[in-house]
């Protein structure tokens, strides 16, 4: 079990570039969560895949933000013409599939997003 | 909906004094219920978790839990802090289903930092 594995950790771009991050889940899980988390707020859902389909997106941000993850191992979250109110911690989290009781999620790191 | 509301944003206690960090729920459904712990710039790591069964669940680096649903609370205790224990603190809910139609998504509370001082 190597966890769940982010990248890149630190990301600086300026308002209006296109910023892609990336999750690797750990190996097993076929689940795979996104949660976008601001200073001083708990981590908000975003999306999630159960192997490669996304079976909930309606609480991705904007049309901006989009999320895919083509062959069911990892996945990435993109956010085109990134605006200022987009910097915060990006985490990823993978399980098994069933509810959260028996299948706890396992986080990454997280990608912290800064825009200029 | 599903929601947590965390008393205190910031709890400090000294080494060796009892932790309390509160946590109150809304859910429509019976709710698993779940205390995550974040160090600085890394993700979360579960504490514990209550799902059925024995109210009071003990996890990881001698924290404990009462799922009170009188009260709908979930309060974290541990009886001596340790200086290790610094870092922020989430309660988390999540539909109380574990078949595999569930989500499993979680429904996070703003957070509680916990300072230890010498």
């Amino acid at each position: 079990d190597t966890g769940v594995s982010q990248n890149p950790r630190h990301k600086i771009t300026k308002r209006g570039q296109n910023v892609t991050f990336r999750c690797d889940p750990i190996s097993e899980h076929n689940r795979l969560y996104w949660y976008r988390q601001t200073l001083g707020q708990g981590p908000e859902f975003l999306t999630y895949f159960q192997n490669e389909a996304q079976l909930e997106k309606s609480r991705l941000l904007s049309d901006r933000f989009s999320a895919e993850r083509p062959k069911g191992s990892f996945s990435t979250l993109e956010i085109q013409r990134t605006e200022q109110g987009d910097s915060a911690m990006y985490l990823c989290a993978s399980s098994l599939a069933g509810g959260a009781g028996n299948q706890p999620q396992h986080f990454g790191d997280g990608t912290r997003l800064s825009i200029l | 909906a599903q929601s947590v509301t965390q008393l205190g944003s910031h709890v400090s206690v000294s080494e060796g004094a009892l932790v309390l960090l509160r946590c109150n729920y809304s859910s429509s459904v019976p709710p698993y219920l779940f205390w995550y712990v974040q160090y600085p710039n890394q993700g979360l790591q579960l504490l514990l978790k209550y799902t059925t069964g024995a109210t009071l669940v003990k996890g990881i680096n001698g924290f404990e839990a009462e799922f009170k649903k009188s009260e709908t609370s979930f309060h974290l205790t541990k009886p001596s802090a340790h200086m290790s224990d610094a870092a922020e603190y989430f309660c988390a809910v999540s539909d109380g289903s574990d078949y595999g139609g569930s989500q499993g998504n979680l429904i996070f509370g703003k957070g509680t930092k916990l300072s230890v001082k010498p």
